[in-house]
């Protein structure tokens, strides 16, 4: 089972600043915060993962609780390109070959005009 | 572009076929993972390869199978198809320096009569 909570669905306005909240209360102190999106059809896209510290990079932010027990991811300026599942997940990183990912329902964020 | 390419994109069988699925991806990716998205749901971990062995394994029977090859490809198969195996299949590959980022195809659809 996922170790995440995600909100469904949302909705944000062309231009406006899209905050995602996800939840992961029983996380645990070496599982990293990944995220992902999924557009219609498409396979799964990364966008941006932290452990504790905030993050940035081209595409969003993150930004996780002190008590590491949620998040938010921030799209800045949300484009109609935008729209797609996003998914929050937790990971143990760094481990050899490691790679799996447990995906919750995620939420369906539709940016309209 | 996230340099993994699977095929076929779409294909038909009927119940109790094998089908082989297939994932290229560039040098540098040496572990690959399997996914199955069902219509509506998240992805499914199926299982993955890290030096052409099986290394982890999700809640899939035996009759789905992989291979991982030398060049960096890899081959999902599915024996006895059943209906509910009617499903997008995504690859997804890492890095050798683990970056914490999954790379994903674009999947194949399998769609089981």
């Amino acid at each position: 089972d996922a170790k995440t909570t995600q909100p469904p669905s949302m909705d944000c306005a062309e231009g406006r600043a899209a905050n995602l909240p996800c939840n992961h209360s029983t996380i645990s102190g070496n599982e990293y915060v990944y995220w992902y999106r999924q557009i219609h059809s498409q396979g799964p896209q990364y966008i941006i993962h932290g452990l504790k510290n905030n993050e940035t990079n081209e595409m969003a932010s993150l930004i996780i609780t002190e008590d590491r027990k949620s998040s938010t991811l921030i799209l800045p300026h949300a484009t109609l390109r935008d729209t797609a599942v996003y998914y929050c997940i937790v990971r143990v990183a760094g481990i050899q070959g490691a790679q799996k990912l447990v995906f919750g329902q995620g939420t369906r964020l539709t940016i309209n005009p | 572009e996230t340099g993994v390419t699977q095929s076929p994109t779409h294909l038909i069988k009927t119940r109790g076929q094998q089908v082989t699925l297939r994932c290229s991806s560039q040098s540098g990716h040496n572990t690959v993972s399997w996914y199955q998205q069902a219509l509506g749901q998240g992805p499914q971990f199926i299982f993955q390869y890290y030096r052409e062995e099986e290394n982890g394994r999700g809640n899939f029977p035996p009759r789905f199978s992989g291979l991982q090859f030398p060049n960096y490809s890899s081959e999902l198969n599915v024996n006895a198809l059943e209906l509910d195996d009617s499903a997008l299949y995504l690859c997804a590959t890492k890095l050798v320096r683990d970056t914490g980022e999954l790379f994903f195809g674009e999947g194949s659809r399998l769609t089981v009569l």
